[in-house]
């Protein structure tokens, strides 16, 4: 089944430590985002990448960083540098290039849980 | 920044009855409106979405009706059930770079 796999679902981590957050997808789509998602805060948009070995900060980059060293993954770094790392980390990708036709909407994977201690 | 307006932040409905979320958004927007249902503990998942070129949409017990105009769009939950009890996003393209800004959600409660 084609889809996107987010791990760890659970991470702890003390503060002043750098964590990565995996994201894998085969559906085969160009462009991959991670959002975050704090209690009444909706979704917001931390990194989007279109094209391997290119990426753009969203409205939320300072504290995070990402590559897109392969089509498939698009891993998140959760830096020492953000102030309030406990969230809800979402990643999601679509398609590009073409109007919307139901099929190339934007697919979430099923989140990863971040907790500082 | 370019913002995605939501409303109501809760909404209680009894079963059987019409949930209504709304949704405003600033300057323009791209590509389609699309709705995402999300349950604790996971990711969102597409409910229905929109294209700019029609007003409304139906599927099942759920519709979106689009105001183009006014900028505004809503989500009606026909015959709400217990198991639709979620939270509820709307989004629009506010820019032609691909990516989606969310409202900041809506959480439904339906009670038996």
């Amino acid at each position: 089944d084609g889809g996107i796999t987010q791990s760890p679902k659970y991470l702890f981590r003390k503060e002043g430590q750098n964590v990565t957050l995996s994201c894998e997808q085969n559906l085969n789509h160009d462009a991959m985002y991670w959002y975050r998602q704090d209690p009444g805060q909706g979704l917001r948009l931390i990194y989007y990448s279109q094209i391997v070995n290119d990426f753009q900060k969203g409205d939320i980059a300072e504290g995070y960083s990402v590559s897109r060293e392969k089509k498939e993954s698009f891993p998140l770094t959760v830096t020492s540098a953000q102030k309030n790392p406990t969230a809800f980390y979402l990643c999601a990708s679509r398609m590009l290039g073409q109007a919307y036709s139901g099929a190339n909407v934007l697919t979430f994977g099923a989140g990863s849980r971040l907790t500082v201690l | 920044q370019q913002q995605v307006k939501q409303s109501p932040q809760s909404l209680i409905v009894q079963k059987g009855g019409i949930s209504i979320i709304n949704c405003a958004y600033e300057n323009t927007a791209f590509d389609y409106f699309p709705w995402y249902q999300q349950f604790p503990g996971k990711g969102p998942a597409l409910l229905i979405a929109i294209r700019p070129d029609v007003s409304e949409k139906k599927e099942g017990r759920f519709t979106i009706s689009f105001n183009k105009s006014a900028k505004q769009f809503s989500l009606h939950i026909m015959d709400s059930q217990p198991g639709d009890s979620a939270t509820y996003f709307c989004a629009a393209n506010l820019g032609s770079n691909y990516k989606l800004t969310f409202g900041k959600g809506t959480l439904l409660t339906v009670n038996p």
